[in-house]
């Protein structure tokens, strides 16, 4: 059964990078599919940040493609996410997950709040 | 950008009785579309994908339908634990989510 499981800074300063982990279990992520982030702001809906491919390939969010990187160590079997100089419009709950190729994103971390405040 | 938009916001039913959801995508996304449940606190759960097939586990009362651009989530009769909020997902494209629509006892 493949478990995804964020982890990282719960609060973050304004101009600063935002940086988390998704530890994956159950499945190793050099044997394939892509992997990628969500976030969902407090009381709103999902936004899809990017995803990236076990060899390294990734695509991201236009909205977003300017301040995300999203890599992958396939030794640690781990994906990252950064997001640099981010605001209060980037206080989220940020998700790991996987997209299965024509069947949307399945399964899901728990997710981690991160907040962004001085 | 496809632009996925959910009708009602939120939908008002009495347990035991059939709710249906809406999705409508600003494209066509043939039939690559699926469906979310989401419940306070907790991570977003597959229920539909490919616009009509059920996820693994997924209870029959939950199907899905349409194709291109307008979608329908229904749940027969609704379960207790069927209260929370539905969200559609396109990746016929760069993956875009529709806002959500909450389903609240009547």
């Amino acid at each position: 059964q493949v478990q995804l499981q964020e982890s990282g800074p719960g609060l973050v300063k304004p101009s600063e990078t935002l940086s988390l982990t998704c530890t994956v279990s159950g499945y190793s992520i050099s044997s394939g599919y892509y992997w990628g982030w969500i976030r969902q702001p407090p009381g709103k809906g999902l936004e899809w940040i990017g995803s990236i491919y076990h060899s390294g390939s990734t695509y991201y969010n236009p909205s977003l493609k300017s301040r995300v990187t999203i890599s992958v160590d396939t030794s640690k079997n781990q994906f990252s996410l950064k997001l640099s100089s981010v605001t209060a419009a980037d206080t989220a709950v940020y998700y790991c997950a996987r997209p299965v190729a024509a069947a949307g994103f399945d399964p899901w971390g728990q997710g981690t709040l991160v907040t962004v405040s001085s | 950008e496809i632009v996925m938009t959910q009708s009602p916001a939120t939908l008002s039913v009495s347990p035991g009785e059939r709710a249906t959801l809406s999705c409508r995508a600003s494209q066509s996304v043939s039939s690559n579309l699926a469906w979310y449940q989401q419940k306070p606190g907790q991570a977003p759960r597959l229920l539909i994908y490919g616009a009509s097939t059920r996820a693994t586990g997924i209870p029959a009362r939950f199907s899905g339908s349409g194709s291109g651009t307008e979608f329908t989530l229904t749940i027969s009769s609704l379960q207790s634990e069927d209260f929370a909020v539905y969200y559609c997902q396109q990746y016929n494209n760069w993956p875009s989510f529709g806002q959500g629509t909450k389903v609240e006892i009547k």
